[in-house]
């Protein structure tokens, strides 16, 4: 079975500087999908980030991009320049072919003024 | 495009009640899911569907869980016979059909409590 492990329950980072959620999974399969989805309070989750994992290149989406680390089967978050906005529950999320998403735990991230 | 929708967005019953939700999916998106968040932790998989037919189901739902999509739109998902551990929210996601790199859009979930 696949499992993803976010091994860091809670992080925070200062307004405007970098912060990085690490994420690893556990699969035999050599094709699949990785994601990280934002929870803000009481909110629905939306995507934030997405990788293919057959692509060497990390994916990245404007302050948001990922360290994708295929044999190490790491898939770490990096956002940059963080805003209070991004203050929110992050999961990571594994996906094989058309099934089902396999999520992490979460890490809840606070953004300081 | 107004998103997945879910309804009730909260419900409080007493345990033993038979409990329903619904959600209706993005319109054009053939796949459903539903999850199940408890506090703390992330989204947990139930079961989805392709188009009417449900394609699986988690060992988490158990014979009290039954989910149906009659014509392939909307979905529901019933408990029967609710315990304290069915709290949770439950979400339910929809995506494109045959795009696996394609996300799972989710709605805003519904919340249920077990008095």
């Amino acid at each position: 079975a696949q499992t993803v492990t976010q091994s860091q329950p809670e992080m925070s980072v200062q307004e405007a500087e970098t912060v990085t959620l690490s994420c690893t999974y556990d699969t035999s399969e050599s094709d699949y999908y990785l994601f990280w989805y934002k929870q803000p309070p009481s909110r629905q989750m939306i995507l934030v980030i997405r990788q293919e994992a057959y692509k060497q290149q990390n994916a990245t989406e404007n302050r948001f991009s990922v360290n994708f680390q295929k044999a190490a089967k790491s898939f770490s978050l990096k956002i940059s320049d963080s805003q209070l906005g991004d203050a929110a529950m992050y999961f990571c999320a594994y996906r094989r072919g058309d099934n089902d998403m396999r999520f992490g735990a979460g890490t809840r991230l606070t953004v300081k003024p | 495009d107004t998103g997945v929708s879910q309804d009730p967005r909260h419900k409080i019953t007493k345990r033993g009640q038979n409990v329903t939700f619904r959600c209706d999916p993005i319109s054009e998106h053939n796949r459903l899911y539903w999850y199940r968040q408890t506090l703390g932790q992330g989204p947990e998989f139930l079961t989805y569907f392709q188009n009417e037919a449900q394609l699986e189901k988690s060992r988490l739902l158990s014979d009290r869980f039954s989910a149906e999509r009659p014509k392939g739109s909307f979905s529901t998902l019933e408990i029967q016979r609710t315990e304290q551990g069915d709290s949770a929210m439950y979400l339910c996601a929809s995506s494109p059909d045959s795009h696996s790199n394609q996300p799972q859009h989710f709605g805003d979930g519904t919340r249920l409590s077990i008095l």
